[in-house]
């Protein structure tokens, strides 16, 4: 079956730009995930959906990060104004369960943000 | 915070040889993760281990979580090109909200 799928797969950007990063999770999955990869490391968490809740966005790095997911299945990642450190690979996650009864996660290609 | 440490960093070894690489964590785990990244790719789960002790085994790898729930271990016997990729260990982050704290991952090149 079809699995998480991400638009657009390469984004450049002006710094200063918005930009809007699109995720389709796996249908029926009640959980999405965003996470921030940069170069060489692992992905860092940003928030957690469940359904149209947004239950965590602990991880956000500023408020010029916002995501939405308004009806509890596409989700969109709002950065504006972007700097050169936003740079960085935007991966989506979702998974079929309640995030707090199980932790496995379906990942996305993610989407590869430069900004100049 | 929490936090994942992987070794090695880097591996590279001749093709049909066995891996072993490891995680450890600074706090206590109740679940371990263990995903595949390739280039220009998203992770791919490999192996989910639930239980202190537990051995789990996908194919060619095997996966073990630690008795002080404190590490895991991934192991790929026999390996063979297509294994090459960034290998994650992840563990939940605190607060029981679903968030995955990922190690900095073990890249892995095998020679032919």
């Amino acid at each position: 079956g079809a699995g998480v799928s991400q638009s657009p797969r390469y984004k450049v950007a002006k710094r200063g730009q918005d930009v809007a990063l699109r995720c389709d999770p796996i249908s029926g999955h009640v959980s999405l995930f965003w996470y921030q990869q940069a170069l060489g490391q692992g992905p860092e968490f940003l928030t957690y959906f469940q359904n149209e809740a947004q239950l965590d966005k602990s991880g956000l790095p500023s408020d010029r990060f916002f995501a939405e997911r308004p009806e509890g299945s596409v989700s969109t990642l709002k950065i504006q104004r972007t700097q050169q450190e936003d740079s960085a690979v935007y991966l989506c996650a979702s998974s079929p369960w309640v995030a707090e009864w199980n932790n496995e996660q379906f990942f996305g290609p993610g989407t590869r943000l430069t900004v100049l | 915070g929490q936090q994942l440490n992987q070794s090695p960093q880097s591996m590279f070894i001749q093709e049909g040889e066995d891996v072993s690489m490891n995680c450890t964590s600074s706090s206590i785990f109740n679940t371990w993760l263990w995903y595949k990244q390739d280039p220009g790719e998203g992770p791919v789960l490999l192996i989910a281990l639930y239980k202190a002790g537990e051995l789990t085994s996908n194919g060619r790898l095997t996966a073990q979580f630690g008795i002080t729930r404190k590490d895991s271990f991934l192991n790929i016997s026999a390996s063979i090109p297509s294994d090459v990729g960034i290998y994650f260990c992840a563990g939940p982050g605190s607060g029981n909200t679903g968030k995955l704290i990922f190690g900095q991952g073990t890249t892995l090149q095998v020679k032919p």
